[in-house]
């Protein structure tokens, strides 16, 4: 099983530009989410959604869209990047809330 | 809604001695609750979860954890640590009656260092 597939694993952008992190599950979970990674602050919830046609924010949503046109898949959005958008973005994917989150291997983005 | 800390970002701990790993949370509401590790330029795993009953769950690689809902805590233990537990480990919460509140909280990790 693939599980978690997140794309690209590194990436640099130049501020302003705009991208899209693809993440794709085949475990046909509902819930989905994207987190970023900062030195000393944890995994940090940016948006969710409990499944397709459903997303919500979560607690850093500003710069970043979201959509869930499939079960299958979340990309995330930035929209004109940032230097304090500088991090490692993770997906996660789940059945429900109480059950093993799995997640990808994450992307490494750098804004310069 | 919910939230975790973790009060201890490093923890270093000599190769066989034992160790605990702090977590709290707070929540208005019953919770579920997780230990998740990360080794180096992976993504995170599934250590051991507390869903209801028993307050002490028991989860990979020799690691426990105990429930105490009276000081909102889920602290990590392991009686005798190895090199290759060297990683960083977070705790996280979710709502147990999470209609409209959806999320997976994390803590801010804690850095656990196994020195040889």
């Amino acid at each position: 099983n693939a599980g978690v597939t997140q794309t690209p694993k590194f990436q640099v952008l130049k501020t302003g530009q705009s991208m899209t992190l693809q993440c794709a599950q085949d475990m046909n979970h509902e819930y989905m989410s994207w987190y970023r990674q900062d030195p000393g602050m944890g995994l940090r919830l940016i948006h969710y959604s409990v499944g397709a046609g459903i997303t919500d924010q979560g607690e850093v949503p500003n710069g970043y869209n979201v959509s869930r046109s499939t079960t299958e898949d979340f990309p995330l959005r930035l929209l004109s990047a940032a230097p304090s958008q500088t991090s490692v973005y993770f997906c996660a994917s789940m059945l429900g809330l109480q059950t093993e989150a799995f997640f990808g291997q994450g992307t490494r983005l750098t804004v310069v | 809604a919910q939230s975790v800390t973790q009060l201890d970002s490093q923890v270093p701990v000599f190769e066989e001695a034992p160790v605990e790993l702090r977590c709290n949370y707070s929540s208005s509401v019953s919770v579920y609750l997780f230990w998740y590790v990360q080794y180096p330029n992976q993504g995170l795993q599934l250590l051991l979860k507390y869903l209801s009953g028993s307050t002490l769950v028991k989860g990979i690689n020799g690691f426990e954890a105990e429930f105490n809902k009276s000081q909102t805590s889920f602290h990590l233990r392991k009686p005798s640590v190895h090199i290759s537990d060297t990683a960083e480990y977070f705790c996280a919460v979710s709502d147990v009656a999470n209609f409209g509140n959806e999320k997976l909280t994390f803590g801010t990790g804690t850095r656990l260092t196994i020195i040889p």
